[in-house]
Protein backbone atom coordinates (compact mmCIF):
# COMPACT_ATOMS: atom_id res chain seq x y z
CA UNK A 1 0.00 0.00 0.00
CA UNK A 2 0.95 3.82 -0.23
CA UNK A 3 0.45 7.00 2.21
CA UNK A 4 0.02 9.69 0.59
CA UNK A 5 0.05 13.16 2.83
CA UNK A 6 -1.85 16.62 1.09
CA UNK A 7 -0.60 19.74 2.06
CA UNK A 8 -2.26 22.02 2.84
CA UNK A 9 -5.49 19.86 4.01
CA UNK A 10 -7.59 23.62 3.57
CA UNK A 11 -7.28 26.74 2.24
CA UNK A 12 -9.65 29.97 2.11
CA UNK A 13 -8.01 32.06 -0.84
CA UNK A 14 -9.14 35.06 -2.63
CA UNK A 15 -9.71 35.39 -6.23
CA UNK A 16 -7.07 36.29 -8.70
CA UNK A 17 -4.44 34.67 -6.03
CA UNK A 18 -2.67 31.25 -6.84
CA UNK A 19 -2.38 28.37 -4.35
CA UNK A 20 0.03 25.38 -4.76
CA UNK A 21 -0.81 21.73 -3.49
CA UNK A 22 2.03 19.65 -2.55
CA UNK A 23 1.84 16.10 -2.80
CA UNK A 24 4.18 13.24 -0.76
CA UNK A 25 3.80 9.50 -1.32
CA UNK A 26 5.80 7.26 1.46
CA UNK A 27 6.83 4.98 -1.61
CA UNK A 28 8.73 5.56 -5.19
CA UNK A 29 5.97 5.33 -7.51
CA UNK A 30 5.87 6.31 -11.32
CA UNK A 31 2.25 7.01 -12.04
CA UNK A 32 0.73 9.53 -10.16
CA UNK A 33 -3.08 11.94 -10.73
CA UNK A 34 -4.15 14.71 -9.89
CA UNK A 35 -8.15 14.73 -9.33
CA UNK A 36 -11.09 17.43 -9.11
CA UNK A 37 -14.08 16.94 -7.06
CA UNK A 38 -16.44 20.03 -7.34
CA UNK A 39 -19.70 19.75 -4.86
CA UNK A 40 -22.22 17.08 -6.27
CA UNK A 41 -20.13 15.95 -9.02
CA UNK A 42 -17.88 13.01 -10.23
CA UNK A 43 -13.95 12.78 -9.11
CA UNK A 44 -12.75 14.80 -12.66
CA UNK A 45 -9.13 13.80 -13.54
CA UNK A 46 -7.33 17.34 -13.79
CA UNK A 47 -4.00 15.43 -15.83
CA UNK A 48 -1.40 12.61 -15.08
CA UNK A 49 1.73 13.33 -13.86
CA UNK A 50 4.61 11.12 -14.52
CA UNK A 51 8.20 11.65 -13.50
CA UNK A 52 10.49 12.76 -16.09
CA UNK A 53 7.76 13.93 -18.36
CA UNK A 54 5.19 16.72 -18.82
CA UNK A 55 2.22 16.47 -17.00
CA UNK A 56 -1.05 15.17 -19.44
CA UNK A 57 -3.68 17.48 -18.87
CA UNK A 58 -7.37 16.73 -19.71
CA UNK A 59 -9.93 18.06 -22.05
CA UNK A 60 -11.08 21.58 -20.02
CA UNK A 61 -7.70 21.69 -18.15
CA UNK A 62 -4.78 23.41 -19.21
CA UNK A 63 -1.02 23.82 -17.87
CA UNK A 64 -0.80 27.86 -17.98
CA UNK A 65 -4.23 27.39 -14.95
CA UNK A 66 -3.37 24.09 -13.04
CA UNK A 67 0.74 23.89 -14.04
CA UNK A 68 1.93 20.79 -11.92
CA UNK A 69 5.59 19.83 -11.12
CA UNK A 70 6.82 16.13 -10.55
CA UNK A 71 10.50 16.73 -9.52
CA UNK A 72 10.90 12.98 -8.38
CA UNK A 73 9.24 9.68 -7.84
CA UNK A 74 7.31 10.69 -4.26
CA UNK A 75 6.69 14.55 -5.06
CA UNK A 76 4.60 16.48 -6.78
CA UNK A 77 2.70 19.90 -6.56
CA UNK A 78 -0.41 20.98 -7.99
CA UNK A 79 -0.63 24.97 -8.91
CA UNK A 80 -4.36 26.25 -8.93
CA UNK A 81 -3.82 29.71 -11.03
CA UNK A 82 -5.58 33.20 -10.84
CA UNK A 83 -8.13 31.63 -8.76
CA UNK A 84 -12.15 32.35 -9.20
CA UNK A 85 -14.81 31.16 -7.01
CA UNK A 86 -15.48 28.17 -9.57
CA UNK A 87 -12.45 26.56 -8.49
CA UNK A 88 -13.91 26.05 -5.33
CA UNK A 89 -13.46 22.45 -4.93
CA UNK A 90 -11.59 19.28 -3.15
CA UNK A 91 -8.22 18.44 -4.92
CA UNK A 92 -6.93 14.92 -4.84
CA UNK A 93 -3.22 13.49 -6.20
CA UNK A 94 -3.65 9.72 -6.44
CA UNK A 95 -1.05 7.07 -7.30
CA UNK A 96 -1.13 3.88 -8.83
CA UNK A 97 1.00 1.00 -6.96
CA UNK A 98 0.95 -2.61 -6.42
CA UNK A 99 2.26 -5.80 -8.04
CA UNK A 100 -0.26 -5.39 -10.94
CA UNK A 101 -0.23 -1.85 -11.61
CA UNK A 102 -3.97 -1.67 -11.05
CA UNK A 103 -4.27 -0.34 -6.67
CA UNK A 104 -4.96 3.41 -6.93
CA UNK A 105 -4.79 5.47 -3.93
CA UNK A 106 -5.60 8.72 -3.00
CA UNK A 107 -4.55 11.37 -0.93
CA UNK A 108 -6.63 12.99 1.58
CA UNK A 109 -7.61 16.02 -0.24
CA UNK A 110 -7.36 19.90 -0.68
CA UNK A 111 -10.53 21.33 -0.01
CA UNK A 112 -9.99 24.54 -1.38
CA UNK A 113 -12.82 27.73 -1.16
CA UNK A 114 -12.33 31.09 -3.19
CA UNK A 115 -13.93 34.10 -2.17
CA UNK B 1 -23.87 13.40 -19.18
CA UNK B 2 -22.77 10.59 -16.26
CA UNK B 3 -20.47 8.33 -17.45
CA UNK B 4 -20.70 5.84 -14.93
CA UNK B 5 -24.48 5.99 -13.46
CA UNK B 6 -24.58 4.63 -9.56
CA UNK B 7 -27.58 3.93 -7.62
CA UNK B 8 -28.85 4.17 -4.89
CA UNK B 9 -27.99 7.83 -3.81
CA UNK B 10 -27.64 7.19 -0.31
CA UNK B 11 -28.73 4.37 1.96
CA UNK B 12 -29.97 3.77 5.37
CA UNK B 13 -29.73 0.54 6.53
CA UNK B 14 -30.24 -1.04 9.95
CA UNK B 15 -27.03 -3.24 11.28
CA UNK B 16 -27.33 -7.37 10.55
CA UNK B 17 -28.97 -5.95 7.07
CA UNK B 18 -28.00 -6.59 3.56
CA UNK B 19 -27.55 -3.76 0.96
CA UNK B 20 -26.70 -3.72 -2.70
CA UNK B 21 -24.95 -0.59 -4.76
CA UNK B 22 -24.97 -0.66 -8.33
CA UNK B 23 -23.06 0.93 -10.94
CA UNK B 24 -23.49 1.12 -14.57
CA UNK B 25 -22.01 2.46 -18.03
CA UNK B 26 -23.36 2.67 -21.27
CA UNK B 27 -19.67 1.72 -22.21
CA UNK B 28 -17.39 -1.71 -21.68
CA UNK B 29 -15.44 -1.16 -19.11
CA UNK B 30 -11.58 -2.41 -19.07
CA UNK B 31 -11.17 -1.93 -15.30
CA UNK B 32 -13.83 -1.24 -12.64
CA UNK B 33 -12.88 -0.47 -9.09
CA UNK B 34 -14.67 0.24 -6.02
CA UNK B 35 -13.35 2.53 -3.26
CA UNK B 36 -14.81 3.72 0.00
CA UNK B 37 -14.97 6.94 1.58
CA UNK B 38 -14.70 7.75 5.38
CA UNK B 39 -15.09 11.44 6.33
CA UNK B 40 -11.90 13.21 6.26
CA UNK B 41 -10.02 10.57 4.81
CA UNK B 42 -8.85 9.66 1.48
CA UNK B 43 -10.57 7.19 -0.68
CA UNK B 44 -9.56 3.72 -0.03
CA UNK B 45 -9.37 1.14 -2.49
CA UNK B 46 -11.50 -1.55 -2.14
CA UNK B 47 -11.38 -4.15 -4.96
CA UNK B 48 -10.91 -4.10 -8.66
CA UNK B 49 -12.73 -5.93 -11.50
CA UNK B 50 -11.46 -6.48 -14.65
CA UNK B 51 -13.03 -9.76 -16.66
CA UNK B 52 -16.48 -10.42 -16.94
CA UNK B 53 -18.49 -12.40 -14.75
CA UNK B 54 -15.51 -11.83 -12.41
CA UNK B 55 -16.43 -11.50 -8.62
CA UNK B 56 -14.33 -10.63 -6.05
CA UNK B 57 -14.98 -10.79 -2.13
CA UNK B 58 -13.30 -9.19 1.12
CA UNK B 59 -14.56 -9.98 4.41
CA UNK B 60 -18.31 -9.21 3.86
CA UNK B 61 -18.23 -6.75 0.87
CA UNK B 62 -18.63 -9.17 -2.19
CA UNK B 63 -18.41 -6.98 -5.74
CA UNK B 64 -19.44 -8.63 -9.14
CA UNK B 65 -18.80 -7.56 -12.45
CA UNK B 66 -21.59 -8.64 -15.20
CA UNK B 67 -20.47 -10.28 -18.48
CA UNK B 68 -20.86 -7.86 -20.76
CA UNK B 69 -18.55 -5.46 -18.57
CA UNK B 70 -20.87 -2.69 -18.33
CA UNK B 71 -22.52 -3.04 -14.66
CA UNK B 72 -20.98 -3.93 -11.19
CA UNK B 73 -22.69 -4.17 -7.88
CA UNK B 74 -21.38 -4.11 -4.45
CA UNK B 75 -22.77 -6.56 -2.18
CA UNK B 76 -22.54 -6.07 1.73
CA UNK B 77 -23.80 -9.06 4.01
CA UNK B 78 -24.68 -8.55 7.92
CA UNK B 79 -23.97 -4.65 7.73
CA UNK B 80 -22.23 -3.07 10.59
CA UNK B 81 -21.64 0.52 11.64
CA UNK B 82 -17.74 0.14 10.77
CA UNK B 83 -19.80 -0.04 6.66
CA UNK B 84 -21.14 3.65 6.86
CA UNK B 85 -19.28 5.49 4.28
CA UNK B 86 -19.40 6.94 0.88
CA UNK B 87 -18.46 3.97 -1.63
CA UNK B 88 -17.67 4.93 -5.11
CA UNK B 89 -17.10 3.10 -7.85
CA UNK B 90 -14.63 4.44 -10.97
CA UNK B 91 -13.65 2.78 -14.14
CA UNK B 92 -11.41 3.10 -17.14
CA UNK B 93 -13.32 2.36 -20.03
CA UNK B 94 -12.35 1.26 -23.98
CA UNK B 95 -11.34 3.61 -26.63
CA UNK B 96 -10.85 6.76 -24.27
CA UNK B 97 -7.27 6.88 -23.48
CA UNK B 98 -6.12 6.71 -19.58
CA UNK B 99 -9.30 8.34 -18.97
CA UNK B 100 -10.49 7.41 -15.64
CA UNK B 101 -14.13 8.17 -14.44
CA UNK B 102 -15.86 7.85 -11.09
CA UNK B 103 -19.72 7.49 -10.36
CA UNK B 104 -21.27 10.28 -8.46
CA UNK B 105 -21.02 8.08 -4.82
CA UNK B 106 -23.30 6.31 -2.75
CA UNK B 107 -23.33 7.54 0.76
CA UNK B 108 -24.10 4.65 3.18
CA UNK B 109 -25.19 5.09 7.28
CA UNK B 110 -25.43 1.91 9.15
CA UNK B 111 -28.39 2.38 12.23
CA UNK B 112 -26.97 0.05 15.44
Amino acid sequence: SAVISQKPSRDICQRGTSLTIQCQVDSQVTMMFWYRQQPGQSLTLIATANQGSEATYESGFVIDKFPISRPNLTFSTLTVSNMSPEDSSIYLCSVVFGRTGYEQYFGPGTRLTVT
Amino acid sequence: SQELEQSPQSLIVQEGKNLTINCTSSKTLYGLYWYKQKYGEGLIFLMMLQKGGEEKSHEKITAKLDEKKQQSSLHITASQPSHAGIYLCGAEMRNTGNQFYFGTGTSLTVIP
